[in-house]
């Protein structure tokens, strides 16, 4: 079955590590997106890219890197610059041609201990 | 530049009631538009979608949207809702300038609570 697949579903990071959150695709999408959900906020874009070995910072990028080395895969890390990691972590991938659909993963919510 | 906002944070209704959700937004440019829907711990579900052509756009498990542009609007409803469609739904744009790219903006989401 074609998706994205984000793992893991639920990661804890003690205060000042890094973490890296995976987001594979199998759906043959030139475009990858990394989302930051927080109760009440909706979604806000992180990072994206629209194809490989090239990516643009969203609207909260400090605080996260990525890399897009491979089509298939669009991993986030966080790391320990950001202040306020603990949130849900939506991957989404799509079309280019505008005015398509994104498809989410799972999510994966991580929280600091 | 856009934004997004729902007008309703929470929407209490009882089963088989129907129910709306309001979302507005602003843009500098013409957009395209969505309504996903998010159940516990999960990612987005595509409801519907608009992008041209007819206003009123029909989605998934009976749900449709009406874009109105004098208005900047897209408010989503469904005549008779079931338990199951407890749920948060989120309501996003994209610009259709090709720089861009797909670029969504949500809004804050709605969660919606059926009782029996």
């Amino acid at each position: 079955d074609g998706g994205i697949t984000q793992s893991p579903k639920y990661l804890f990071r003690k205060e000042g590590q890094n973490v890296t959150l995976s987001c594979e695709q199998n759906l043959n999408h030139d475009a990858m997106y990394w989302y930051r959900q927080d109760p009440g906020q909706g979604l806000r874009l992180i990072y994206y890219s629209q194809i490989v070995n090239d990516f643009q910072k969203g609207d909260i990028a400090e605080g996260y890197s990525v890399s897009r080395e491979k089509k298939e895969s669009f991993p986030l890390t966080v790391t320990s610059a950001q202040k306020n990691p603990t949130a849900f972590y939506l991957c989404a991938s799509s079309i280019v041609p505008l005015g398509t659909e994104a498809f989410f993963g799972q999510g994966t919510r991580l929280t600091v201990v | 530049a856009q934004s997004v906002t729902q007008l309703d944070s929470q929407v209490p209704v009882f089963e088989e009631a129907p129910v709306e959700l309001r979302c507005n937004y602003s843009s500098s440019v013409s957009v395209y538009l969505f309504w996903y829907v998010q159940y516990p711990n999960q990612g987005l579900q595509l409801l519907l979608k608009y992008l041209s052509g007819s206003t009123l756009v029909k989605g998934i498990n009976g749900f449709e949207a009406e874009f109105n542009k004098s208005q900047t609007s897209f408010h989503l409803r469904k005549p008779s809702v079931h338990i199951s469609d407890t749920a948060e739904y989120f309501c996003a744009v994209g610009p259709l300038i090709k720089a861009a790219g797909n670029k969504l903006t949500f809004g804050g989401g709605t969660r919606v609570l059926v009782k029996p």
